[in-house]
């Protein structure tokens, strides 16, 4: 079975450019999460979907940060414009259900030079 | 709002040596999910604690869940070299979010 998917698997971008990380999710879950970690913050949950709606975004660090879920396959984090702190590892994980076991993807290693 | 602390943050032991890490809530759980992480891997999950003083193994691997379902612990006998990897625990309480809550990890290497 395919497990999440992320793309892409790398990013080297300058700061101010915007930047787009893209996920689809196991078929058939319901939930999904955008993380970002860090040796500093470790991994810090940004937004959850739940049916395509966003739930809890109350991580989205500030109005740089934008992300979206048009269909139960597919979703995207947005930053416009980056910046060097910016830089991190960025995972993508799905669940049938909220409160059940996540299935991370390979994640996005973002640099912001 | 709950927080979902870990201890130790690393850990270095000698092949063989036993470890533990230990994940503590502010809040009662409804459940706790233990996950592993390979260095420059993603998480994976290896299993979830559901019931008050429940305990889980898998081979090496001691999974428990305590009384009052505020902590848990993870304990590998006689290590290996690929034990090594970072070790989240992720609770969600009882009656609020209904997503869980991940601590900082413990991070264990393991010295040949």
């Amino acid at each position: 079975d395919a497990g999440v998917i992320q793309s892409p698997r790398h990013e080297v971008t300058e700061m101010g450019q915007e930047v787009t990380l893209r996920c689809k999710p196991i078929s058939g879950h319901n939930s999904l999460f955008w993380y970002r970690q860090t040796m500093m913050r470790g991994l810090e949950l940004l937004i959850y979907f739940n049916n395509n709606v966003p739930i809890d975004d109350s991580g989205m660090p500030e109005d740089r940060f934008s992300a979206k879920m048009p269909n139960a396959s597919f979703s995207t984090l947005k930053i416009q414009p980056s910046e060097p702190r910016d830089s991190a590892v960025y995972f993508c994980a799905s669940s049938p259900q909220g409160s059940q076991p996540q299935h991370f993807g390979d994640g996005t290693r973002l640099s912001i030079l | 709002g709950q927080q979902v602390m870990q201890i130790p943050q690393y850990q270095h032991v000698q092949e063989g040596e036993d470890f533990t890490t230990y994940c503590n809530s502010s809040t009662t759980l409804s459940n706790i999910q233990w996950y592993k992480q390979r260095p420059g891997g993603h998480p994976v999950f290896l299993i979830q604690l559901v019931k008050s003083g429940e305990v889980k193994k898998q081979k090496r691997l001691t999974f428990q869940f305590g009384e009052a379902k505020k902590n848990s612990s993870l304990h590998i006998t006689a290590t290996q070299t690929t034990d090594v990897g970072t070790y989240f625990c992720a609770g969600r309480a009882s009656g609020g979010s209904y997503i869980p809550t991940f601590g900082r990890g413990t991070s264990l290497i393991v010295h040949p």
